[in-house]
């Protein structure tokens, strides 16, 4: 079973169409739930970490919200430079591994 | 943001070989440091945990013998895929965190393995 699940598995939106990105986790004890942006045939590029329930994070047209089942992503006008996978990862209490969700990938047409 | 490298950032290789890949983290020290593999449309697995000056933790299903991992200062990681197959084609990444070895993880440009 999975323990993070990140939906849609794509999405497309017209430029400056916000829109939310959803991460649902099931873990015993979350240290913290991270968000990435990867680019094709790149390494993942940090973008938040939430550590509790109702915290919230914010970086230009991104916003990262957690509850205690999931996080969102939110983009807000999003612009085509958006256009990337968007990963979710959660690290439990007991180690140091992160473990990924499936990503959503996410195109913004002009 | 913390900056991690990683050498070669692609490699083809024939079947049989091995194949050296180093992760190095620039800007800070790491005395943990973590690897993954990634194969088309899908998403990130942990391989193994690298740690400094102690023996690597590999995940279940991942054989040790066939992924050497070598911790050799706070800054130096590497993977050795000895025998390569096509099957070990895949997308590598190094991943260290800036903080202790719970902190936010940094990933590494990633490095394409094609085996013939």
């Amino acid at each position: 079973e999975d323990q993070v699940t990140q939906s849609p598995e794509a999405l497309r939106l017209q430029e400056g169409e916000s829109s939310s990105l959803n991460c649902s986790y099931t873990v015993s004890g979350l240290r913290g739930l991270f968000w990435y942006r990867q680019d094709p045939g790149k390494g993942p590029e940090f973008l938040f970490t939430l550590y509790s329930a109702g915290e919230e994070k914010e970086k230009e047209r991104l916003k990262a919200t957690l509850t205690k089942k999931e996080s969102f992503l939110h983009i807000t006008a999003p612009k085509p430079e958006d256009s990337a996978t968007y990963l979710c990862a959660v690290q439990e209490n007991s180690g140091y591994a992160l473990n990924f969700g499936k990503g959503t990938s996410l195109l913004v047409t002009p | 943001g913390a900056v991690v490298s990683q050498h070669p950032s692609w490699v083809i290789c024939k079947s049989g070989t091995s194949v050296k890949i180093e992760c190095r983290s620039l800007d800070f020290q790491a005395t943990t440091m973590f690897w993954y593999r990634q194969f088309p449309k899908q998403s990130l697995m942990l391989m193994a945990t690298s740690n400094e000056g102690s023996k690597a933790t590999y995940e279940q299903g991942v054989e040790k013998d066939k992924f050497l991992i070598n911790h050799a200062s706070l800054t130096l990681s590497t993977l050795t895929v000895t025998s390569a197959h096509p099957e070990d084609s895949s997308f590598y990444i190094c991943s260290a965190p800036s903080s202790g070895a719970t902190g936010t993880q940094y990933f590494g440009p990633g490095t394409r393995l094609t085996v013939l």
